[in-house]
């Protein structure tokens, strides 16, 4: 079935380093792509998507290009910031008509200061 | 827009009451309702598809009888925890999708409900 495997973590970076958090996965068929960020205590925030090959999603400095021959969606920023520091899920939605979404298992981010 | 509210944000119970968590699509239609899980420092867990008007399609291991959803109307689902117990202590998180358009190629979740039950 599908899935999707991420870099465990947790990450700890220094501000303004830059981030890359690897997200592979696998699907039968074309799916769409998402970047989630989950805040502590809340739910989730959609950072970023993409549904075709080599489309590259980005949003407040955050990047990720679908790459089909790798099957990988890595997420990348240039500078980090400790307002960054939160738990990152990477999800596919593959199940044509069920819009069922598949998560990997979330990568922690802490950016000190 | 596409923005999804859950009530309540959190709620402590005594073991054996049950607890009824509402998920609702403020400014969409939403179809599609799902009900995830998520223990702490893990992932979410997906529970059930609600779909309007229709029953619920539950995971494998989920209980249905535990985990009672409602999706009576295109803009609420809810999720009720019958007899609850403290292994049911967890947050709780819904998303929504969309009728039509961009709505519908993904899901909007709510800000989750965290349950602790004594």
């Amino acid at each position: 079935g599908d899935s999707v495997t991420q870099m465990e973590g947790p990450v700890t970076l220094s501000e303004e380093a830059f981030l890359t958090i690897n997200c592979t996965y696998t699907a039968t068929g074309y799916p769409s792509l998402f970047w989630y960020v989950q805040y502590p205590g809340e739910g989730l925030q959609l950072l970023l998507k993409a549904t075709k090959a080599d489309d590259k999603g980005s949003n407040k400095g955050f990047e990720a290009t679908y790459r089909k021959e790798t099957t990988s969606f890595h997420l990348e920023k240039g500078s980090v910031q400790v307002s960054d520091s939160a738990v990152y899920f990477c999800a596919l939605m593959g199940l044509v008509g069920t819009y069922k979404y598949i998560f990997g298992t979330g990568t922690r981010l802490k950016v000190l200061a | 827009g596409a923005v999804v509210s859950q009530h309540p944000s959190w709620v402590i119970c005594k073991s054996g009451t049950s607890v009824k968590i509402e998920c609702r699509s403020l400014d969409f239609q939403a179809t599609t309702m799902f009900w995830y899980r998520q223990f702490p420092k893990q992932s979410l867990m997906l529970m059930a598809t609600s779909n309007e008007g229709s029953k619920a399609t539950y995971e494998q291991g989920v209980e249905k009888d535990k985990f009672l959803i409602n999706h009576a109307s295109l803009t609420l689902s809810t999720l009720t925890v019958t007899s609850a117990h403290p292994e049911d202590s967890s947050f709780y998180i819904c998303s929504a999708r969309g009728v039509a358009g961009a709505y519908r190629d993904e899901q909007f979740f709510g800000p989750g409900t965290r349950l602790t039950v004594l």
